[in-house]
């Protein structure tokens, strides 16, 4: 996905707050999406992933929102903590094959 | 269960040598991806396996790039000769077969700097 006017390429987080990540994604009949978490020296993590039949998904600190009509994808991350520092990255998944697309990524650094 | 397993870690070459990367898939996964991850940037897909046959390889430099995926299982991403601008961490990913809306599991890489 490519980000347009709302994706910030960091966000400085205070240790306790919430976090929100924002990403725009390209492909209007992308159905499948996920967050990944990158820390230095590591692949990607899967965070969590909706598809697109829905709005929103919960897991443990983290909900991701989905906007269909402005193609936003947002990653919300409760009580964030130091070990939450990381690239996070959006991804969309193009229908009838399994590849994933990648946007630019979000820094988040969490201060103590 | 066992991740992705990609070796090596680093590796560093001189412009026009060639280089290889080994991936092991997690059991099991029919499909293979390689990335390429510039930095700074999100990664990029360069090729897709589904058990050993290609299913996308349009973003791979076939002049220096080759993959390939013996019996389904490993696989090997070569560039030959490399270019300076081929510095990069390449990264392997797996995902089960046939299971939309299941996420790519990613090894930890190997970072390639030519000079």
């Amino acid at each position: 996905g490519e980000s347009v006017g709302l994706h910030l390429p960091t966000l400085s987080v205070q240790e306790g707050d919430n976090s929100i990540i924002n990403c725009a994604y390209s492909n209007s009949a992308s159905d499948y999406f996920i967050w990944y978490k990158q820390e230095s020296g590591k692949g990607p993590q899967f965070i969590i992933d909706i598809r697109s039949n829905m709005d929103k998904r919960q897991g443990q600190r983290v909900t991701v929102l989905l906007n269909k009509t402005v193609k936003h994808l947002s990653l919300q991350i409760a009580a964030t903590q130091p070990g939450d520092s990381a690239v996070y990255f959006c991804a969309e998944k193009d229908p009838g094959d399994y590849k994933l697309s990648f946007g630019a990524g979000t820094t988040v650094t969490v201060r103590a | 269960e066992a991740g992705v397993a990609q070796s090596p870690r680093y590796k560093i070459i001189e412009k026009r040598q060639s280089v290889a990367f080994w991936c092991n898939p997690i059991s099991g996964h029919a499909t293979l991806y390689w990335y390429q991850q510039i930095l700074g940037q999100g990664p990029k897909l360069l090729i897709q396996f589904q058990n050993n046959g290609v299913v996308d390889d349009s973003q791979l430099p076939k002049d220096r790039f080759s993959a390939e995926r013996l019996k389904g299982v490993d696989s090997t991403l070569k560039i030959q000769p490399a270019k300076l601008e081929d510095s990069a961490v390449y990264l392997c990913a797996s995902s089960p077969q046939g299971q939309v809306g299941s996420p790519l599991h990613f090894g930890n890489g190997t970072r390639l700097t030519v000079t």
